[in-house]
């Protein structure tokens, strides 16, 4: 993606085991978005960072989710106690600006045994 | 509720003929909508977006896309498919009534080109 990078790129995790999946944008970006991706699906939105305003967790499907903003920087995603139907692509998406389009990073894979 | 509508799973296309993949939405005020690609094992990457003004918005790689408020449709189209474009598309808007920005995706549709 355009100044979006995710580690790891795939993550395999037993069930009830948590992960840490990170996000680094460019610098200077205006809001940062966390997206799930299940297979066959579109994407559903997590969260959302800007600037030092509240994120929105709205989207979050369960307390085991959590995420982070370092600053204006990284940002990592939490999910505890990983179930089975956790396993999707996680993306990380920024604007930039005062531009209404979102870039993202290329995913993290996470599957969950 | 704000939703996107892709009705087609799959979309299959002889190389060099014209293709359209289909989008609807629904959404309160004027969307803004946007188109996305995804190759295997990649990112999404941005095609083109309609905020306002021309109804027809020309994007990367020859796409372009009509928004058409009466049918509240925004079909991705190209006048000649290439076997490269053979991925996974995915329609999204963002209502005006959102202050983050967020995106409501469509399922996707994949476009598959043959020579």
């Amino acid at each position: 993606g355009a100044g979006v990078s995710q580690s790891p790129s795939n993550k395999v995790t037993e069930k009830g085991k948590d992960v840490e999946l990170r996000c680094d944008p460019i610098s200077g970006h205006t809001a940062l978005y966390w997206y799930r991706q299940r297979l066959g699906q579109g994407l559903e939105f997590l969260i959302y960072f800007q600037g030092n305003s509240a994120p929105d967790k709205s989207g979050l499907p369960s307390d085991r989710f959590s995420a982070e903003r370092t600053g204006e920087s990284v940002s990592t995603l939490t999910i505890q106690r990983t179930q089975q139907e956790d396993s999707a692509v996680y993306l990380c998406a920024i604007r930039q600006g005062g531009s209404d389009t979102q870039y993202f990073g290329p995913g993290t894979r996470l599957t969950v045994l | 509720a704000q939703s996107v509508a892709q009705p087609e799973d799959q979309v299959n296309v002889a190389e060099g003929n014209p293709l359209t993949v289909k989008c609807t939405y629904s959404v309160s005020g004027n969307p803004y909508l946007f188109w996305y690609v995804q190759y295997p094992n990649r990112g999404l990457q941005f095609l083109l977006k309609y905020i306002t003004g021309d109804n027809l918005v020309k994007g990367s790689y020859g796409f372009e896309a009509e928004f058409n408020k009466s049918q509240t449709s925004f079909h991705l189209k190209k006048p000649s498919a290439l076997v490269s474009d053979s991925a996974l598309y995915f329609c999204a808007v963002r209502g005006l009534s959102s202050n983050t920005g967020k995106l409501i995706f469509g399922q996707g549709t994949t476009l598959q080109v043959k020579p």
